[in-house]
């Protein structure tokens, strides 16, 4: 069964700096890596996606995908305070999984002003 | 707009007690899932459905049945509660041969 972990479990930030989030998974043959914010007392909402190896930029956001190392990395450009949330990374195998993610325990970001 | 709507939100349920999590999803999506989320464990797959009167174990079935009725509503079933399953649960929707999951609110479920 594919493993997710995330790092680190907790960050605090000071408003307008960088924000650095890790995952690593256990099966090169992922298709996709998806991370996912999560706002207290509510559901997850997919913010950004990667499927090959490099980079991927929407926004603020920067995504690097390293399939040999199998590892993937969020950045947050400019944190502000409404970035405070849990964020999820989740994987998708590559077949035979019927869009099934397999989610990690979490980063819990923190933004201060 | 389209969303995912859970009920009831809390759930307090005494232990042996049968429990049905509700699920209403507006999006017209194929694909519907019940996930639940405990503190260092991340969001775990209970169950999931491709459509209407189909369903599939997830990776952590055991304790737990759905019923996917109509293309909209997707239950979660408890026959006989356990303090182990206290905890929150997410029901999902997503469209057919894409990735991402539309989540509702969640309801937190207490087992005593």
């Amino acid at each position: 069964q594919e493993k997710v972990q995330q790092s680190p479990e907790s960050l605090i930030v000071p408003e307008g700096a960088m924000s650095s989030l890790n995952c690593t998974f256990s099966n090169s043959a992922s298709q996709s890596i998806w991370w996912y914010q999560q706002h207290p007392g509510k559901g997850p909402e997919a913010l950004i996606s990667i499927f090959s190896n490099g980079n991927k930029k929407e926004g603020r956001l920067t995504v690097y995908l390293n399939r040999a190392s199998l590892h993937v990395s969020l950045h947050i450009r400019d944190s502000q305070p409404s970035d405070s949330a849990v964020y999820l990374c989740a994987v998708k195998k590559l077949s035979g999984s019927f869009n099934k993610l397999t989610f990690g325990a979490g980063t819990r970001l923190a933004v201060c002003p | 707009e389209a969303a995912v709507t859970q009920s009831p939100r809390n759930k307090v349920a005494v232990t042996g007690g049968k429990v049905t999590l509700s699920c209403n999803q507006t999006n017209n999506h194929n694909n519907m899932y019940w996930y639940r989320q405990d503190t260092g464990h991340g969001l775990r797959l209970i169950h999931y459905s491709y459509g209407a009167g189909s369903t599939e174990k997830g990776d952590i079935p055991d304790g737990y049945k759905a019923s996917r009725p109509s293309q909209e509503n997707f239950s979660l079933i408890l026959e006989l509660a356990t303090p182990s399953q206290t905890s929150v649960y997410f029901c999902a929707s997503g469209p057919l041969g894409e990735n991402t999951l539309y989540f509702g609110a969640g309801t937190r479920l207490s087992v005593l």
